[in-house]
């Protein structure tokens, strides 16, 4: 147990779908974040949180849209993806400078 | 600007071995600085932080790095390598100043044991 918890472990979407990804903390942190994780590539930060106002925002796609209706859940709403979005989306927590991640959501797109 | 070196994508080792991940930073203000690892299908656990407190941290697991401002390191160690310490691992820099606490990240290392 994490104390980061996402859902789903596994997603596998067409082009075409709408899904979304679920993250929740339970672990009073006031920050909230997605990275992206491809192979061989370095973490990519997508989105930042900071009391549920968004804070950046690292020119991801539109593809993506973050959601943070409170400061313990936050959700990454999927549609139109790319075969080159496939990666594993984590999720993090912080408060100060320690970050908690999620075991994370691989994302395949067929 | 902040960014992070780690040499060496991939380490291998003997069970019982000496683990060495090396990772240098530069940092226009005094840093932060983290390990943290990745088990396979998992998020990433950290495993160590340097806090301009003692220069010498200790982690889970047994590891243990070393704060050296002269040659701007934190350089991973383990005494003796265990099969389950096989991962990747990622350093980390973050500026010790003001109200910025993003992380620049390595691009990791992954570590196999042999037995």
């Amino acid at each position: 147990e994490t104390g980061v918890t996402q859902t789903p472990r596994h997603l596998v979407m067409g082009m075409t779908n709408k899904k979304s990804l679920k993250c929740e903390q339970h672990l009073g942190h006031n920050a909230m974040y997605w990275y992206k994780q491809s192979a061989k590539k370095p973490l990519e930060l997508m989105f930042v949180y900071n009391f549920k106002e968004q804070t950046e925002n690292n020119s991801v796609p539109s593809r993506f849209s973050p959601e943070c209706p409170n400061s313990s859940h936050l959700f990454l709403h999927l549609h139109t993806l790319q075969p080159e979005d496939s990666a594993l989306y984590l999720c993090a927590s912080s408060q100060e400078i320690v970050y908690t991640f999620g075991s994370g959501t691989r994302l395949t797109v067929v | 600007a902040q960014s992070v070196t780690q040499l060496g994508s991939h380490v291998s080792v003997s069970e019982g071995a000496l683990v060495l991940l090396r990772c240098n930073y530069s940092s226009s203000v005094p840093p932060y600085l983290f390990w943290y690892v990745q088990y396979p299908n998992q998020g990433l656990q950290l495993l160590l932080k340097y806090t301009s407190a003692a220069t010498l941290v200790k982690g889970i697991n047994g590891f243990e790095a070393e704060f050296k401002k002269s040659e701007t390191s934190f350089h991973l160690t383990k005494p003796s390598a265990h099969m389950s310490d096989a991962a990747e691992y990622f350093c980390a820099v973050s500026p010790n100043a003001g109200n910025n606490r993003k992380l620049i990240w390595g691009l990791g290392t992954s570590l196999a044991v042999n037995p």
